[in-house]
Formats: structure tokens, C-alpha cells, sequence
């Protein structure tokens, strides 16, 4: 059964990087059936979908965060990782990392989340 | 485009319940739209893949629907559960973005 667990800092600071990882467990991020993503949600808000990469390492970000985000995939220890630059109190929120079906393009499994606080 | 959804919504236990979620622009019927629940604390949760399928061990008391003439899905749950009490989501994209409607709160009272 596939695992995805976030981890990073808990605790920002502004203007500074955000940097999390994914660890990915029960299954391969080589495989060619899924996208890897982020999604987050702001407490007592929505979700918002990040960004995306796929195996052969093409990314696809939010328009709205597109100039300060990264997404990168590290085959050798079954990861991928966000960053997101030029923090503010705006990013504060529960970070997600999912896997999403190539062919039926639905977020199938979610890690439990990671809290963010911009500080 | 967006994806707009009611805030709340509210029904008995046992009774069937429908929740909206209007694209602004493009039709609905272009791209597939997913549904989520997501219980308080818990992470989300899919529901309903390509308009109204369901993934295996989710109860066909949830059914998704298209309407294109309103340009809009829909999520309905029939026999309401108190344990249907949750946020729900709608999800679907365009060429290279996706988006998520701003979720909808379900009230089983």
C-alpha cells in the first residue's frame, strides 16, 4: 500500500524558502502512471493545487504561484520536493503531497499533511 | 476558471442531499471533475473520479453527475450518515492548471 509522508520545517520565516520533501514508500515515483503533486489548504480554507511532476521530470505549477515554485523528483530515494521562495504570512498552511492518476487525473493518495507557519 | 461551490449545506440523517459545483468558464463537460471528502483533522479523500465513478469501497450512496446546461456537477448522497459530516471538494482541471472549488460544508443534523 503506497505511503507518501511530508516532512520540513514546521516554522518559516518571511521572504525566506520553503523547502519540503516527500518520502514515498509501497511504490515507485519512476513509474509512469502517476503524476507527484502539492496541494495545500490554509487553516479553515480550501484546497489549492500547487504543482506537479511527472516521471520524466516535466513540472506544471499554479498560475498564481508559478514564479516561486519548484518541483523536483530524486528517483534514487523514492522523493520529490517543493520549494516555494518569498514567503508571506499568505503561505501559511497544511502542506500536501499526493499522488494523482495519469489516467483518470484524480488525487487517489494523500500524505497526512504537514503544517506550515510563516513567522 | 473556477470552480464555485455553497458553502454549507444541512440535512437530516437518512435523507439525500446535493452539492453544486459551477465552472465559470469553459464548459464542464470538457475536462473530467473529481470529488473529495475530507473529515475535520484527516486528510482528503477521493470520492468521485471522471464525473461519477467510484473508486472500489466507497458506498453507492455517492453518485456525481454532470449538467451541461447549468455548466455544472454535482455530488449527491442519498441515506445521510451522521459520518457523512465533512468538507467535500470538487476538482477538475484545463490544459496544465486544476483547480479545486472552495469546498463545501455538510451538515447531518
Amino acid at each position: 500500500q503506497l505511503h507518501l509522508q511530508e516532512s520540513g520545517p514546521r516554522l518559516v520565516k518571511p521572504s525566506e524558502t520553503l523547502s519540503l520533501t516527500c518520502d514515498v514508500s509501497g511504490g515507485s515515483i519512476s513509474t509512469s502512471s502517476y503524476y507527484w503533486g502539492w496541494i495545500r489548504q490554509p487553516p479553515g480554507k480550501g484546497l489549492e493545487w500547487i504543482g506537479s511532476i511527472y516521471n520524466s521530470g516535466s513540472t506544471y505549477y499554479s498560475p498564481s504561484l508559478n514564479s516561486r515554485v519548484t518541483i523536483s523528483l530524486y528517483r534514487s530515494q523514492n522523493q520529490f520536493s517543493l520549494q516555494l521562495s518569498s514567503l508571506t504570512a499568505a503561505d501559511t498552511a497544511v502542506y500536501y503531497c499526493a499522488r494523482q492518476r495519469l489516467r483518470y487525473f484524480d488525487w487517489a493518495d494523500w500524505g497526512q499533511g504537514t503544517l506550515v507557519t510563516v513567522s | 476558471f473556477m470552480l464555485s461551490q455553497p458553502h454549507s449545506v444541512s440535512e437530516s440523517p437518512g435523507k439525500t442531499v446535493t452539492i453544486s459545483c459551477t465552472r465559470s468558464s469553459g464548459s464542464i463537460a470538457s475536462n473530467y471533475v473529481q470529488w473529495y471528502q475530507q473529515r475535520p483533522g484527516s486528510s482528503p479523500t477521493i470520492l468521485i473520479y471522471e464525473d461519477n465513478q467510484r473508486p472500489s469501497g466507497v458506498p453507492d450512496r455517492f453518485s456525481g453527475s454532470i449538467d451541461s446546461s447549468s455548466n455544472s456537477a454535482s455530488l449527491t448522497i442519498s441515506g445521510l450518515k451522521t459520518e457523512d459530516e465533512a468538507d467535500y471538494y470538487c476538482h477538475s482541471y484545463e490544459s496544465a492548471n486544476q483547480v479545486f472549488g472552495g469546498g463545501t460544508k455538510l451538515t447531518v443534523l
